[in-house]
C-alpha cells in the first residue's frame, strides 16, 4: 500500500530564506508526483508536476526534484516571501491503482 | 477556461441532519473525483466516476454517503445522516486523462 509522508509538519522561517520541504513515498510504482499549495479554507493549486521519468521541474522560485528509486521528492523555495505562507501537499499518482495519494502536508509560515 | 466549480463553499449543520454538495467539472473532463480532507490531513478519495459510472467507491461510507453523476457532467455528494466526524473539507476534482487532476475550491462542512 502506497504511503506518502511529509516532513516537517510545520515550518516557520524569516522572509528571504531559501527552504526545502521533503516528501517520501513507499512504492516507486508511480506515474507522476505533484506538489500542491493550499491556502486556508481554499482548494488545491497545482504548483509542479514531475513525470516518473523526470528528475526535476522548475517554475519561478520553485524547484521540485524526484528520486523515484529512493522514494523521495523535495520542493525547494528560493528567497521565501510572506505570500508563500500556506500548506504544501505532495501527492503521488500510483501506477498500480491509478489513485492520487497525498501526504499530510507541511504548513509554512514566512515571517516579514 | 473555467475551473472546477463547487457549491456551497461553507455549510454548518446539526448532527443527524442531511447535506448535499454540488460539483461542476471542467468541460470535457470524463473523470470526476470526490475527496474528504479532515483538518491537518491530506485529502482522501471517497469516490471516482468515469463519465456517469462509478470506478471506485471503496472508501465511501455507503451507510450514510451517496454520490451520483447524472448525464456524466455535474455531480452531487450527499451525507445522511451527518455525524460529528464528517466535519471536513469536501473537494471535487476532474481529469481529462487520469494523469492530472484539477481541484475545485472545496466545501467546508461543520457538523455541530
Amino acid at each position: 500500500k502506497q504511503e506518502v509522508t511529509q516532513i516537517p509538519a510545520a515550518l516557520s522561517v524569516p522572509e528571504g530564506e531559501n527552504l526545502v520541504l521533503n516528501c517520501s513515498f513507499t512504492d516507486s510504482a508511480i506515474y507522476n508526483l505533484q506538489w500542491f499549495r493550499q491556502d486556508p479554507g481554499k482548494g488545491l493549486t497545482s504548483l509542479l508536476l514531475i513525470q516518473s521519468s523526470q528528475r526535476e521541474q522548475t517554475s519561478g522560485r520553485l524547484n521540485a526534484s524526484l528520486d523515484k528509486s529512493s522514494g523521495r521528492s523535495t520542493l525547494y523555495i528560493a528567497a521565501s516571501q510572506p505570500g508563500d505562507s500556506a500548506t504544501y501537499l505532495c501527492a503521488v499518482l500510483s501506477s498500480n491503482t491509478g489513485k492520487l495519494i497525498f501526504g499530510q502536508g507541511t504548513t509554512l509560515q514566512v515571517k516579514p | 477556461e473555467a475551473g472546477v466549480a463547487q457549491s456551497p463553499r461553507y455549510k454548518i449543520i446539526e448532527k443527524r441532519q442531511s447535506v448535499a454538495f454540488w460539483c461542476n467539472p471542467i468541460s470535457g473532463h470524463a473523470t470526476l473525483y470526490w475527496y474528504q480532507q479532515i483538518l491537518g490531513q491530506g485529502p482522501k478519495l471517497l469516490i471516482q466516476f468515469q463519465n456517469n459510472g462509478v470506478v471506485d467507491d471503496s472508501q465511501l461510507p455507503k451507510d450514510r454517503f451517496s454520490a451520483e453523476r447524472l448525464k456524466g457532467v455535474d455531480s452531487t455528494l450527499k451525507i445522511q445522516p451527518a455525524k460529528l466526524e464528517d466535519s471536513a473539507v469536501y473537494l471535487c476534482a476532474s481529469s481529462l486523462d487520469g494523469r492530472k487532476q484539477f481541484f475545485g475550491p472545496g466545501t467546508r462542512l461543520t457538523v455541530l
